[in-house]
């Protein structure tokens, strides 16, 4: 069975540093793995996905995440951190198999960017 | 960017009554939609997966009775939370994936907030 871990319930940094949000997984097989992010009383908006290729993965907001097999990690990064960055971070992995295989979510962190 | 939309963003009942929840993927079709339960500062819980004209599948424990899911074409699913109760209060959140492939990324709805008095 496929799971993910987000070992931080809350992540507090000073704007304009660098974030990281953390996310380790466990599949079997190769995973492909999502961040997501969550506004107060809204839906999840997509951020990045890895598939396959280059470990490092660009998204939305100048957000990236780095995929480490031997580590089965993918921590969510922005080098500087926004006020508006502000809210609700899920990691999620989706198992290696055709199909309606759903996505499955880590249990979220909070992430707080102080002025 | 794939948009998809829910209908109403927020709705107050009476206990026992039925309530209709829209999800529509509006420029995409999608074959696949989720339907998510939230509850505050918690994770999303997978409650059902749709397949476009065919029956969902429940994950275990939910009811399949009372939370009904139509998926009637490619751009609707409907969740039809039935005879609610106050427990049944949270926020309810779709998803819809175009495709079947393995890279398919899912896109969610805003959500809709459902209090049932």
């Amino acid at each position: 069975a496929q799971s993910v871990a987000q070992p931080e319930d809350q992540v507090n940094v000073a704007e304009g540093n660098p974030l990281t949000v953390k996310c380790t997984y466990s599949v079997s097989g190769n995973p492909y793995l999502f961040w997501y992010v969550q506004y107060p009383n809204r839906g999840l908006q997509f951020l990045l996905k890895y598939i396959t290729g280059d470990n490092l993965v660009k998204g939305s907001y100048g957000f990236e995440a780095e995929f480490n097999k031997s580590q089965t990690s993918f921590h969510l990064k922005k080098p500087s951190a926004l006020v508006s960055d502000s809210a609700l971070y899920f990691c999620a992995v989706r198992v290696p198999s055709w199909g309606n295989t759903p996505l499955v979510f880590g249990k979220g962190t909070r992430l707080s960017v102080i002025a | 960017g794939a948009v998809v939309s829910q209908h109403p963003s927020w709705v107050i009942c009476k206990s026992g009554t039925s309530v209709k929840i829209e999800c529509r993927s509006l420029d995409f079709q999608a074959t696949t939609m989720f339907w998510y339960r939230q509850f505050p500062k918690q994770s999303l819980m997978l409650m059902a997966t749709s397949n476009e004209g065919s029956k969902a599948t429940y994950e275990q424990g939910v009811e399949k009775d009372k939370f009904l899911i139509n998926h009637a074409s490619l751009t609707l699913s409907t969740l039809t939370v039935t005879s609610a109760h106050p427990e049944d209060s949270s926020f309810y959140i779709c998803s819809a994936r175009a495709g079947s492939g393995r890279a398919d990324t899912q896109y969610f709805g805003p959500g809709t907030r459902l209090t049932v008095l």
